[in-house]
């Protein structure tokens, strides 16, 4: 079946430690978004990537990394310069149409504590 | 800014009671405008979009949502809810490529 894996589902890393949060889609789409998500705030865009070996800072980019080496994979690092990195954490993938924009699909997203 | 507001946080109704969710936006200009909902324990998806044409749309389970531009509004609604309903819902406005602005969403919970 196509669609969008998040792994870990659950992550507890102590204060000071990097984390990543890997993304893969089997979806052949061409855009890919981290989003953060935290009660009462809705869905937060932290990185996006619209082709290989190329990204883009969202709204709340600080303390976060990303790369995008594979068409299907957008892994997120969780840096210790983040300083509120305790959330749940969405991926999300879309396919690019000329001068319009799509449904996103989702994965299961990764929750992120940190101790 | 751009910015979208769900005016109801939390709703809790009763099967078969009618909805209808808020969703405003603060932008003018060409926008598409989206729905999705996350059921618990589930991802998100998407539940119905606008981006031209006839301002009432109708998306999966019976929902629909009409896009008023005057009004800058784009309220979800549904005539009949039901148990399965119960989800969180969020309103995505989407005034460039790339660049939803997300709700922040509204807990349905619907009492059997």
């Amino acid at each position: 079946d196509g669609g969008i894996t998040q792994s870990p589902k659950y992550l507890f890393r102590k204060e000071g430690q990097n984390v990543t949060l890997s993304c893969e889609q089997n979806l052949n789409h061409d855009a890919m978004y981290w989003y953060r998500q935290d009660p009462g705030q809705g869905l937060r865009l932290i990185y996006y990537s619209q082709i290989v070996n190329d990204f883009q800072k969202g709204d709340i980019a600080e303390g976060y990394s990303v790369s995008r080496e594979k068409k299907e994979s957008f892994p997120l690092t969780v840096t210790s310069a983040q300083k509120n990195p305790t959330a749940f954490y969405l991926c999300a993938s879309s396919i690019l149409w000329t001068g319009n924009t799509g449904e996103l699909f989702f994965g299961e997203g990764s929750r992120l504590t940190v101790l | 800014a751009q910015s979208v507001s769900q005016h109801n946080h939390h709703v809790i109704l009763s099967e078969a009671a009618s909805l209808e969710l808020g969703c405003n936006y603060s932008y003018g200009g060409t926008v598409n405008l989206f729905w999705y909902v996350q059921y618990p324990g589930q991802h998100l998806q998407l539940l119905l979009k606008y981006f031209s044409g006839d301002p009432l749309v109708k998306g999966i389970k019976g929902f629909e949502a009409e896009f008023i531009k005057s009004k800058f509004s784009f309220n979800l609604r549904k005539p009949s809810v039901q148990w399965s309903d119960t989800a969180e819902y969020f309103c995505a406005p989407n005034p460039a490529v790339y660049k939803y602005i997300f709700g922040t969403g509204t807990r349905l919970k619907v009492l059997a």
